[in-house]
């Protein structure tokens, strides 16, 4: 099946750095690109959204940066917590095209 | 507001078997989409509905059929079970009238389809 390129697929970091993961899409027609966030046991849930009209977007510790001209986004988790452990996945088309997800682990 | 539930949340059949699993949206929520998640193949759009018509469909085989009732209910059935059948189906809401991804998607805790 089709997949947006994302790395790393794991990723340790300390408590209070910063997380930063990357997608690589490919269909250039692509408007919206979702981030979502995995808990064991539980569905994908949107953390995070950007628009093809926007270069960047930002939350609540994370901000989202979209590179139309290289097919390029990435999500940076600033000041992680324990509780940003998951899985996270970027999609694009429509958000119907999921990347292969990053698997954060944050140590206290 | 109470969030998408599906049913059941486990299950187990053998092979050649076929199985039905539900979804019920966020009330107020039009399309329902369906997912299959695997470790090798990750997270893959199976297909779409809104008010009760298939909008999108994901490259799955014909075994995999889905309908939406007119309260907006879905059901995703899977006839002549393959093990690789396994996986985590997910459901997913959205309010959307335009076209799927325009507007935010809620998914639900999925089923666990194991295939013996």
């Amino acid at each position: 099946g089709e997949n947006v390129e994302q790395h790393p697929s794991t990723l340790s970091v300390q408590e209070g750095d910063s997380a930063v993961i990357k997608c690589t899409y490919s269909d250039s027609a692509s408007n919206y690109f979702p981030w979502y966030k995995q808990e064991l046991g539980k569905g994908p849930q949107l953390i995070i959204d950007i628009r093809s009209n926007m270069d960047k977007r930002q939350g609540q510790r994370v901000t989202v940066l979209l590179n139309k001209t290289v097919k390029h986004l990435s999500l940076q988790i600033a000041a992680t917590q324990p509780g940003d452990s998951a899985v996270y996945f970027c999609a694009e088309n429509f958000g119907l095209i999921f990347g292969t997800g990053t698997r954060l682990q944050v140590f206290p | 507001k109470a969030g998408v539930t599906q049913t059941p949340r486990y299950l187990i059949k053998t092979r050649g078997q076929q199985v039905t699993l539900s979804c019920s949206p966020i009330s107020g929520h039009r399309s329902v989409s369906w997912y299959q998640q695997t470790p090798g193949q990750g997270l893959q759009f199976l297909f779409e509905y809104f008010s009760e018509t298939q909008r999108n469909k994901g490259n799955f085989p014909g075994r995999f059929s889905g309908r939406q009732f007119s309260n907006s209910r879905s059901e995703m059935n899977v006839s002549t079970l393959e093990l690789g059948d396994s996986a985590l189906y997910l459901c997913a809401s959205s309010y959307s009238s335009g076209r799927l991804g325009t507007d935010t998607q809620y998914f639900g805790p999925g089923t666990r389809l194991t295939v013996l």
